[in-house]
């Protein structure tokens, strides 16, 4: 059963606008959530985390908002750029162990 | 540093064959954990290791999926025998202790079972 889940596989948009990739979750134990970027043909890469106890955390153009309450976070990218196209996975840790739970990922693809 | 090493790139074997896939992890990591990724499922976790000893391998779908550690610079993820379910990209990934939240992943070895 997923415990990470990534809803929608795709998503376009213009770039300079602003690009929303969404996440859930459903194990309360979660402590730690990261979004990762991935290129085809090359490993995942660390892109912006945050900690179970903030509920923001931001980056140059990139902004992860977290909600407990709904189980939910979302990574924000401002402005969008060509080069952001790539697979986002959404992960999260639980606080049980160091195990890392990932989603399924959402294909960004920005429209120059 | 070179970053995470996997070799094969790309695989393609029979059902029944045996498959060895090959990391070899950042010098100085202390973790080292394997991947599987498909379209279905996304990234599964199947094993991780702490100091070449295995610490949870939960995530290893069946018997037939084994790995080792034999030293810190080396690892392997072996199927067999492999059936065509396995194929998926397998990655390799490796982190400092106290950096775990940061994983640095290798390229992924892209197998395929006919």
């Amino acid at each position: 059963d997923q415990q990470v889940k990534q809803n929608s596989p795709s998503l376009s948009v213009q770039e300079g606008r602003i690009s929303i990739l969404n996440c859930d979750y459903t194990n309360s134990m979660f402590d730690y959530f990261l979004w990762y970027k991935k290129y085809p043909a090359e490993g995942p890469t660390f892109l912006i985390s945050i900690s179970s106890i903030k509920d923001k955390n931001e980056d140059g153009r990139f902004t992860v908002f977290l909600n407990k309450s709904a189980k939910h976070l979302s990574l924000h990218i401002v402005p969008s750029q060509p080069g952001d196209s790539a697979v986002y996975f959404c992960a999260a840790r639980s606080n049980t162990g160091n195990q890392f739970y990932f989603g399924t990922g959402t294909s960004l693809t920005v429209i120059p | 540093d070179a970053g995470v090493i996997q070799s094969p790139r790309h695989e393609v074997t029979e059902m029944g064959q045996e498959v060895t896939l090959r990391c070899k992890p950042i010098s100085g990591h202390d973790y080292l954990f394997w991947y599987r990724q498909t379209m279905m499922r996304g990234l599964e976790l199947l094993i991780y290791f702490n100091n070449n000893v295995p610490i949870d391998d939960s995530g290893m779908p069946e018997d037939r999926f084994s790995a080792k550690m034999p030293n810190a610079s080396f690892s392997t993820l072996k199927i067999q025998p492999s059936e065509p379910r396995d194929s998926a990209v397998y990655f390799c990934a490796s982190s400092l202790a106290r950096l775990l939240e940061t994983q640095y992943f290798g390229p992924g070895t892209r197998l395929l079972v006919l």
